[in-house]
C-alpha cells in the first residue's frame, strides 16, 4: 500500500510555479522521498529524490521538512507540457526494486 | 533521456497465441523491469533482472516468463495470450537495486 498522501488534482497557471505536497507521517528514517511524473500514455519519469535536505536539479526541487512527515515538489516555472499525474513515493534507498504508486495529484497547467 | 527502447509499440492478437516483448538499453544498466499498467490497479510488478541469466519473480508473473541473455535485452514472453494480459506494458531499468527507475515508452497489447 501506498504510504503516501496526496490531493488528486491542481491546477497551476503557465509560468508560475507549481506546488505540489506530499503527506508521509510514517515515514522511517532509513527512508527517501521520490517523485515521478507520468505524462499521458508516457512512460513514468522520474524527477528527483531526497532524505533530509532540500534537493534541486534541473527539472524541480524538493523541499522535506524538518520533521520528514511531508515534503513539496516544486516546479518552479510551469509550462504546457509539465501537464501529467505527479506521483510521490517514499522507499529505503537501494532497499527494494518495488515502485508502488499511489493515485498520484494530476496537475494541469493552463495558459 | 535514458536509452531504453521498446519493441513493438503496439500490438494486436488473439487469445492462446505466444507474444514476446522485447526491452533494449543502451545504458549497460544491471537491473532491468517489466511492468503493467491497468486503469484501476496503477503500476505492477511482473518480473525484474538483475544480471544476465539473472531474473526473479514480481507481484503478477503468472502467465509470464522473462529471458536475459545479453545485458541490454530483456524479453518477455506471454507463452499463450488472454484477454486479462491486454495492457500497457513498460519496461524500466536501474543502475543500482533501487526506485530510481528509468522506463521506456511502453508496449500498447491487445489480446482479442
Amino acid at each position: 500500500d501506498a504510504k503516501t498522501t496526496q490531493p488528486p488534482s491542481m491546477d497551476c497557471a503557465e509560468g508560475r510555479a507549481a506546488n505540489l505536497p506530499c503527506n508521509h507521517s510514517t515515514i522511517s528514517g532509513n527512508e527517501y522521498v521520490y517523485w515521478y511524473r507520468q505524462i499521458h500514455s508516457q512512460g513514468p519519469q522520474y524527477i528527483i529524490h531526497g532524505l533530509k535536505n532540500n534537493e534541486t536539479n534541473e527539472m524541480a526541487s524538493l523541499i522535506i521538512t524538518e520533521d520528514r512527515k511531508s515534503s513539496t515538489l516544486i516546479l518552479p516555472h510551469a509550462t504546457l507540457r509539465d501537464t501529467a499525474v505527479y506521483y510521490c513515493i517514499v522507499s529505503p534507498q537501494g532497499g527494494s526494486e518495488k515502485l508502488v504508486f499511489g493515485k498520484g495529484t494530476k496537475l494541469t497547467v493552463n495558459p | 533521456d535514458a536509452g531504453i527502447t521498446q519493441s513493438p509499440r503496439h500490438k494486436v492478437t488473439e487469445t492462446g497465441t505466444p507474444v514476446t516483448l522485447r526491452c533494449h538499453q543502451t545504458e549497460n544498466h544491471r537491473y532491468m523491469y517489466w511492468y503493467r499498467q491497468d486503469p484501476g490497479h496503477g503500476l505492477r510488478l511482473i518480473h525484474y533482472s538483475y544480471g544476465v541469466k539473472d531474473t526473479d519473480k514480481g507481484e503478477v508473473s503468472d502467465g509470464y516468463s522473462v529471458s536475459r541473455s545479453k545485458t541490454e535485452d530483456f524479453l518477455l514472453t506471454l507463452e499463450s495470450a488472454t484477454s486479462s494480459q491486454t495492457s500497457v506494458y513498460f519496461c524500466a531499468i536501474s543502475e543500482y537495486r533501487d526506485v530510481e527507475q528509468f522506463f521506456g515508452p511502453g508496449t500498447r497489447l491487445t489480446v482479442l
